[in-house]
């Protein structure tokens, strides 16, 4: 069975630049998360949803960040403009309805701004 | 105030020595879940273990298994019989119950987990 799948694995891009991170959940999971993850910080949830519908984003740090869910099989993270301290790995997960779910990470995608 | 603690941010063990990789945690849900991840070098996170807050018995799988103190809030991973391949970040996240919903794991700060031949 396929995983959770983001792309891109890595992304280096320039400051200012608009980045687009994208997940494919495992199919039937009705939780999908964005986590964010740094040294200085360690891992961060940035943002839930639940059946496509955001629940909880008092972890995204700022307007500059949006995330969308337009359906059960895709999610973004979209992050303009982007800044150097925005580098760090983004990875997404999803988990069953059935509490509590353990969490099923892709592989993370390692974004670099310059 | 941090949900989970984990004071160990390095570890140095023999191999084939056993090792507990502290966590505590704050909650004040009743219904609540514990997990141990980790991650190694190549980045992915890997589900090792889970612990339910009425789970009367200590999860085991495998060389995992996870010391539970309810009243201490204290969810310990220990590994058995250590191998050169359980070198690796190991994360203690915690899931809590709210309303019937879900919420996201918080993780701690992680453990460096290092294994000398």
């Amino acid at each position: 069975d396929a995983g959770v799948i983001q792309s891109p694995r890595h992304e280096v891009t320039e400051m200012g630049q608009e980045v687009t991170l994208r997940c494919k959940p495992i199919s039937g999971h009705d939780y999908l998360f964005w986590y964010r993850q740094t040294m200085m910080r360690g891992l961060e949830l940035l943002i839930y949803f639940n059946n496509n519908v955001p629940i909880d984003d008092s972890g995204m740090p700022e307007d500059r960040f949006s995330a969308k869910m337009p359906n059960a099989s895709f999610s973004t993270l979209k992050i303009q403009p982007s800044e150097p301290r925005d580098s760090a790995v983004y990875f997404c997960a999803s988990s069953l309805r059935v509490l509590p779910g353990e969490l099923f990470f892709g592989e993370g995608s390692r974004l670099t701004v310059l | 105030a941090q949900k989970i603690t984990q004071t160990q941010p390095g570890m140095f063990v023999q191999e084939k020595e056993a090792v507990t990789l502290d966590c505590t945690y704050d909650t004040s849900d009743q219904s609540y879940g514990l997990f141990w991840y980790k991650q190694p070098s190549s980045g992915e996170m890997i589900f090792l273990i889970y612990q339910g807050s009425y789970d009367e018995q200590n999860a085991t799988e495998g060389r995992y298994s996870l010391n539970f103190q309810k009243a201490r809030k204290s969810a310990n991973l220990v590994i058995s019989a250590s191998q050169l391949g359980d070198s690796a970040m190991y994360f203690c996240a915690m899931r809590e119950g709210q309303r019937g919903g879900a919420d996201g794991l918080t993780f701690g700060k992680g453990t460096h987990l290092i294994i000398q031949p």
